[in-house]
């Protein structure tokens, strides 16, 4: 069945860490790939997509996410991060066959000063 | 930007009501809009599939006759939970797409408690 993984369920990071987590996805085809954040009592904002062309994507407030084909994966990175960035990180992925946008488990991300 | 609404954002009901929540685009057409349900800490699953002036599409193990959906225009679409249950209880969010457009923008999410 068509899905998405996220490996980190819950990380906790101290200020200026810097920040990887790992997307995986199963579909076969061609894909759009998107990281949303949820901040705590708010609803889901864009952070960056993939649709084409450079797999380096960078996205607001300064994450970024590389494509990688061949591995299926979309990983999310932060080279520093802030106590503003406590959230939870979905990865998503639409297939061009199902047209359909299917998100990952979350990762909880929780920043200490 | 494209803003998508969501009412009402909160909603207790009692058990074996029904309760209908309306999801809107406000400032562009969305030929296709998603609900998806989120449990609390978990993410989000996806119900169905609405498309305007058709039948919903939904996901496998979702009760079409318990969460009835209807996309009566390019603006708006509802979601009526019938014959509401305790379990019924959890944070339901839709997302609207626009037309010739691949990105997804999402309503601020309803949350429904059923006592």
């Amino acid at each position: 069945a068509q899905s998405v993984s996220q490996h980190n369920h819950h990380v906790i990071l101290s200020e200026a860490a810097s920040l990887e987590l790992g997307c995986n996805y199963s579909y076969g085809g061609t894909v759009n790939l998107f990281w949303y954040v949820q901040y705590p009592g708010q609803h889901l904002q864009l952070l960056l997509k993939y649709f084409s062309g450079d797999p380096l994507v960078k996205g607001i407030k300064g994450f970024e996410a590389e494509f990688i084909k061949s591995k299926f994966s979309f990983n999310l990175r932060k080279p520093s991060v802030q106590w503003s960035d406590t959230a939870e990180y979905f990865c998503a992925v639409i297939s061009y066959n199902t047209d359909k946008l299917i998100f990952g488990t979350g990762t909880r991300l929780q920043v200490f000063p | 930007g494209a803003v998508v609404s969501q009412h009402p954002s909160w909603v207790i009901c009692k058990s074996g009501t029904s309760v209908k929540i309306e999801c809107r685009s406000l400032d562009f057409q969305a030929t296709t809009m998603f609900w998806y349900r989120q449990f609390p800490k978990q993410s989000l699953m996806l119900m169905a599939t609405s498309n305007e002036g058709s039948k919903a599409t939904y996901e496998q193990g979702v009760e079409k006759d318990k969460f009835l959906i209807n996309h009566a225009s390019l603006t708006l679409s509802t979601l009526t939970v019938t014959s509401a249950h305790p379990e019924d209880s959890s944070f339901y969010i839709c997302s609207a797409r626009e037309l010739e457009k691949e990105e997804l923008n999402f309503g601020p999410g309803t949350r429904l408690t059923v006592t």
